[in-house]
């Protein structure tokens, strides 16, 4: 079955643009989950959706950065007045449910460059 | 200090190889780990979870110990296919629930 997509697939925009970055999860997966991923560093955990739930914020390292999840499926994760530390890969998560015992799925990640 | 620690490597083995990878975790109250695999600019994978008794699947083998908070994955008889970023995460149940990235060791198989 369809997996979890992401795009674009890259994006290269001036600092102080806003950006917009697309993930569709997996058709039924309750929640999803936002992570970025610099070079040479782990993946950083930015936002989570749970179903209705209001969403875990506790990631985003500035206000900035804002995502939305609407009707408990395709997410958007904006960032404005890009600047060039934002550069990294974009990895979006799906999973059936909450827990440990629920696998996250990856989509292949949006690769952002601010110039 | 960072939730999640590991060795960034690379490791170099020759095929046929066993290696193993250590992993650290600083949260006492994390209770599930995995080991994922991330392949040169793809999305990670599950690899395996980790359990208290230790697990095995097929030629990988992962175990934890609570005690020292370490997790260690082994692999045998390495296959060129094995070469990846090898990433050790900890679930947190801690207010919201989210999984916790290590940075990933780098394990390079060579002929």
């Amino acid at each position: 079955g369809a997996g979890v997509s992401q795009s674009p697939s890259n994006k290269v925009t001036e600092k102080g643009k806003d950006v917009e970055l697309r993930c569709d999860p997996i058709s039924g997966h309750t929640a999803l989950y936002w992570y970025r991923q610099s070079l040479g560093q782990g993946l950083e955990f930015l936002i989570y959706f749970q179903g209705n739930s209001a969403p875990d914020k506790s990631g985003l390292p500035s206000d900035r950065f804002s995502a939305e999840r609407t009707g408990g499926s395709v997410s958007t994760l904006t960032i404005q007045r890009t600047q060039q530390e934002d550069s990294a890969v974009y990895l979006c998560a799906s999973s059936p449910g909450q827990g440990a015992q629920y696998e996250q799925y990856f989509g292949p990640g949006t690769r952002l460059t601010v110039t | 200090r960072k939730e999640v620690e590991q060795d960034p490597g690379p490791f170099n083995v020759p095929e046929g190889a066993t290696v193993a990878f250590n992993c650290t975790y600083s949260n006492s109250a994390s209770q599930s780990f995995f080991w994922y695999r991330q392949d040169c600019r793809k999305e990670p994978k599950l690899l395996m979870s980790v359990y208290s008794s230790g697990n095995e699947d097929g030629r990988f083998t992962a175990q934890l110990n609570r005690a020292s908070q370490y997790i260690s994955l082994l692999i045998r008889d390495s296959k060129l296919s094995d070469s990846a970023t090898y990433l050790c995460v900890a679930f947190s149940n801690t207010g919201f629930q989210k999984l916790v990235f290590g940075t990933g060791t780098r394990l390079l198989v060579s002929p």
